[in-house]
């Protein structure tokens, strides 16, 4: 059980371009998500939170308008990276907490990997 | 000061040995303590969490919480080749609105 996945794994776009990911829980409902962005041997830093029908809460330092986040239902999430650019290049990681357990207990997606030309 | 203080390794072993990864931390709020295993260019799968401190087994992982010394350790025995990854710890409080806070990893390799 709590599983999670995540589609693309792997995208290259060019710069200028916008690109979606998706995060979806399979066979939980997921009243939380949160979005992370992992550099080479570096830990997660967390980007963002999800909750399901209201808007996300970033991070600082974190641009909301360059990475749209959207959690339309219990089972979806959406990283929208608008305008890409090469330093925005990075591996990203969504995760959704099981309903009442807080982000305690987190369970990962596999990853998506972007690259930008 | 960083919150939560992990060595990056790496860490090598041969098969079979036991295994001792350890975390500090600073933040004496924090409640929950987590270990997750990354292989490379995938995401973390939750090891283990433990509430507070103690300890915790299952199977051949051990996880412990010293709150007193603001210090976690997971021990892993009769370690395997498939154990080569990087093991995560990670932490939160419900005062920070259960915000988890990861370390940075420590990439550990079992040779056969």
């Amino acid at each position: 059980g709590a599983v999670v996945s995540q589609h693309p794994s792997r995208v290259i776009c060019k710069s200028g371009t916008s690109v979606k990911i998706e995060c979806r829980s399979l066979d939980f409902q997921a009243t939380t998500m949160f979005w992370y962005r992992q550099f080479p041997k570096q830990s997660l830093m967390l980007m963002a939170t999800s909750n399901e029908g209201s808007k996300a809460t970033y991070e600082q330092g974190v641009e909301k308008d360059k990475f749209l986040i959207n959690h339309a239902s219990l089972t979806l999430s959406t990283l929208t990276v608008t305008s890409a650019h090469p330093e925005d290049s990075s591996f990203y990681i969504c995760s959704a907490s099981l309903p009442g357990q807080g982000s305690y207990e987190q369970y990962f997606g596999p990853g998506t990997r972007l690259t930008v030309t | 000061q960083k919150e939560v203080e992990q060595d990056p390794g790496p860490l090598s072993v041969p098969e079979g040995a036991i295994v001792s990864l350890n975390c500090t931390y600073s933040n004496s709020a924090f409640q929950y303590f987590m270990w997750y295993r990354q292989y490379s260019r995938k995401g973390p799968e939750l090891l283990m969490y433990t509430y507070s401190s103690g300890n915790k087994e299952d199977g051949r992982f051990t996880a412990q919480v010293d709150k007193s010394s603001k210090y976690i350790s997971l021990f892993i025995r009769d370690s395997q080749p498939s154990d080569s990854a990087t093991y995560l710890c990670a932490m939160s409080a419900e005062t920070g609105g259960f915000k988890t806070i990861f370390g940075a990893g420590t990439r550990l390799f079992v040779k056969a």
